[in-house]
């Protein structure tokens, strides 16, 4: 099993650009999470996703979308790339909503100049 | 409203002593508990979770924590540190029956050295 697949590793985008990060799990998980990291802040809650075609918003899901399709894929979108959205993201899928421990694909690292 | 706090920045441990590192946690009802340690350029891995039962839970690479109900807490623990063990680490907490909103804490960079 490859797990968790996120691409790009890494990426630059322009101030208004737009851009899909790639999620794919191989472990047959319903749900499905995307995260970003900030320095000392923990880990935020973008959106996640209990299933194919069912999604919802997490704690800071302004300037982001989600689609879920397929119970492998999980991409999300940013439209109108700002300064702020520079982060380091992370999606991770789990086999239970509440008890399952999660696991992380290894991060994509996005700078919007 | 849950939340998590990690109330070190940074600990400092000499290799072959014991190591703690420190979280509290707050939630209105009865809470699952999670520890993932992040090594450089990685994503997070799970080391272990308390959902219910024996208040001492064991996990990867010989960390255990334990869950303090009336103090709200659950520090990580290890006997003897390795250099090995320096990385990032975050405790996290669901409330029971809350939904799916895995809250995390700030982090703790453990360092220990030779």
């Amino acid at each position: 099993n490859a797990g968790v697949t996120q691409t790009p590793k890494f990426r630059i985008l322009k101030i208004g650009q737009s851009m899909t990060l790639q999620c794919t799990q191989d472990m047959n998980h319903n749900y499905m999470y995307w995260y970003r990291q900030d320095p000392g802040m923990g880990l935020k809650l973008i959106y996640y996703s209990v299933g194919a075609g069912i999604t919802d918003k997490g704690e800071v899901p302004n300037g982001y979308n989600v689609s879920r399709s397929t119970t492998e894929d999980f991409p999300l979108r940013l439209e109108l790339a700002a300064p702020s959205q520079t982060s380091v993201y992370f999606c991770a899928s789990s086999y239970s909503g509440d008890r399952g421990e999660l696991f992380f694909g290894s991060g994509t690292q996005l700078s919007v100049l | 409203a849950q939340s998590v706090a990690q109330p070190e920045d940074q600990v400092n441990v000499a290799e072959g002593n014991p190591l703690t590192v420190k979280c509290t946690y707050s939630v209105s009802g009865n809470p699952y508990l999670f520890w993932y340690v992040q090594y450089p350029n990685r994503g997070l891995q799970f080391l272990l979770k308390y959902i219910t039962g024996d208040n001492l839970v064991k996990g990867s690479y010989g960390f255990e924590a334990e869950f303090n109900k009336s103090q709200t807490s659950f520090h990580l623990k290890k006997p003897s540190a390795l250099v090995s063990d320096s990385a990032l680490y975050f405790c996290a907490v669901r409330e029971y029956n809350a939904g799916n909103m895995l809250t995390f804490g700030g982090g703790t960079r453990l360092m220990v050295k030779p």
